[in-house]
């Protein structure tokens, strides 16, 4: 089974609001990582929040990390239309193996 | 300083044929990592590799699947006698070490169809 899951499955939004994505895991971890993959291309790495981390900022990027209910939160302020992509949470077990949730379909309408 | 490259971007086989999917890491990498996606599914790992040796295996099928990871040259995922199933999305990324902080980097991909 999926060790993360991304909530929305898929999410519309116009440009200029925000978009929010929630993961959830099972497993106690050491860190979350988010990804994002735009249409027919590889994966990009967005950010990395670490277990005893709640809260970390990276430009429009807001990831919180609630380890008590195992859950994480990506928040993309001021979207853009370029921001449409699918966005994959992921956790790390044995410090190589990447488990990643299914996805959200993020569409930023212009 | 070139990304993960992966070739071929888009590969055919009929059904029983061989696939060979090629990665070559970034510069100074020497961990590399196969993924697979199947259509509206993340991405699940298959293989992590050090350069001539396999590491964790534990995400390959057992059958017909195989990989390596040479002194010289690329990292190959090699599938014998492709089924419909094989048609999936299969990513490499690579980093310069393992460890829970250490980021991979991942190619754009090869998508391989099964006819």
């Amino acid at each position: 089974s999926q060790q993360g899951e991304e909530d929305p499955q898929a999410l519309s939004i116009q440009e200029g609001e925000n978009a929010t994505m929630n993961c959830s895991y099972k497993t106690s971890i050491n860190n979350l990582q988010w990804y994002r993959q735009n249409s027919g291309r590889g994966l990009v790495h967005l950010i990395l929040i670490r277990s005893n981390e709640r809260e970390k900022h990276s430009g429009r990027l807001r990831v919180t990390l609630d380890t008590s209910k195992k859950s994480s939160s990506l928040l993309i302020t001021a979207s853009r239309a370029a921001d449409t992509a699918s966005y994959f949470c992921a956790t790390v077990s044995q410090g190589y193996k990447l488990t990643f949730g299914k996805g959200t379909l993020l569409t930023v309408n212009p | 300083n070139a990304g993960v490259m992966q070739n071929p971007r888009h590969l055919v086989r009929r059904r029983g044929q061989e696939a060979r999917l090629r990665c070559s890491p970034m510069k100074g990498h020497s961990h590399v990592y196969w993924y697979r996606q199947l259509p509206e599914e993340g991405l699940k790992f298959m293989v992590y590799l050090q350069k001539e040796n396999i590491i964790d295996e534990s995400g390959m099928p057992k059958e017909r699947f195989s990989a390596e990871f040479p002194k010289e040259g690329p990292s190959i995922l090699r599938i014998q006698q492709v089924v419909r199933g094989d048609s999936a999305a299969y990513f490499c990324a690579s980093s310069p070490s393992s460890g829970d902080y250490y980021e991979q980097y991942f190619g754009p991909g090869t998508r391989l169809t099964v006819t």
